[in-house]
């Protein structure tokens, strides 16, 4: 069964780096997103990108961060400048369809910032 | 503003029993309503959907009950095992965005 990979599983960071995470989306799915969870909160939406731009970010997506599809496989999130309180779990997603439907997302990569 | 409004915030349940999760909506443009189940360390599993236009949809043990009217939703495992023992979530999104709207999460318990 096709499924979302993510790298790495686990990034440490020093606060002020900046750190990339990976992302490989279901093969022949066309929309693409990051959340991210904060240890015993929600899910939160981030960022959804289609056509090579995003289709629409959150609040929380701010200069900071970037996205980007280097390749036909690959799905990137940059932070520019880690903040302590950036430490949460980052989950891409994709799904095949506009609207956000039936969204499957990766097994996640924990960021921690030091 | 909190979208969507998820309780309980933990429920434990005997093995044999039905666990219930209720989610309410304020906006009136969403028109996908899923649920996941999350395990510790993994990602949001994506359980089962609804949209508006049906008042129920079953798989298997779990079944989505839906009421436009009152903007809630429901989930309903029937026959719970130790396995469903889980996180889950509610959300919501609309077809003019793309950002999943998630509730604060049930954490489930299903004891032997």
């Amino acid at each position: 069964e096709p499924e979302v990979t993510q790298t790495p599983s686990h990034q440490v960071t020093q606060m002020g780096q900046e750190v990339i995470l990976r992302c490989v989306p279901i093969s022949n799915h066309l929309y693409f997103y990051w959340y991210r969870q904060i240890l015993g909160q929600k899910v939160e939406f981030l960022v959804s990108f289609y056509n090579n731009e995003i289709s629409e970010k959150s609040e929380i997506f701010d200069d900071q961060f970037s996205v980007e599809r280097p390749d036909g496989s690959n799905f990137t999130l940059k932070i520019r400048s880690t903040k302590l309180e950036d430490s949460a779990m980052y989950f891409c997603a994709s799904s095949d369809r506009t609207g956000a439907y039936e969204q499957y997302f990766g097994p996640g990569t924990r960021l921690t910032v030091t | 503003q909190q979208q969507v409004k998820q309780s309980p915030q933990s429920l434990i349940v005997q093995k044999g029993g039905i666990s219930i999760i209720n989610c309410a909506y304020e906006n009136t443009a969403f028109d996908y309503f899923p649920w996941y189940q999350q395990f510790p360390g993994k990602g949001p599993a994506l359980l089962i959907a609804i949209r508006p236009d049906v008042s129920e949809k079953k798989e298997g043990r779990f079944t989505i009950s839906f009421n436009k009217s009152a903007k809630q939703f429901s989930l309903h495992i029937m026959d719970s095992q130790p396995g469903d023992s889980a996180t889950y979530f509610c959300a919501a999104s609309s077809n003019s965005g793309y950002a999943l709207n998630f509730g604060k999460g049930t954490s489930l318990l299903v004891t032997p």
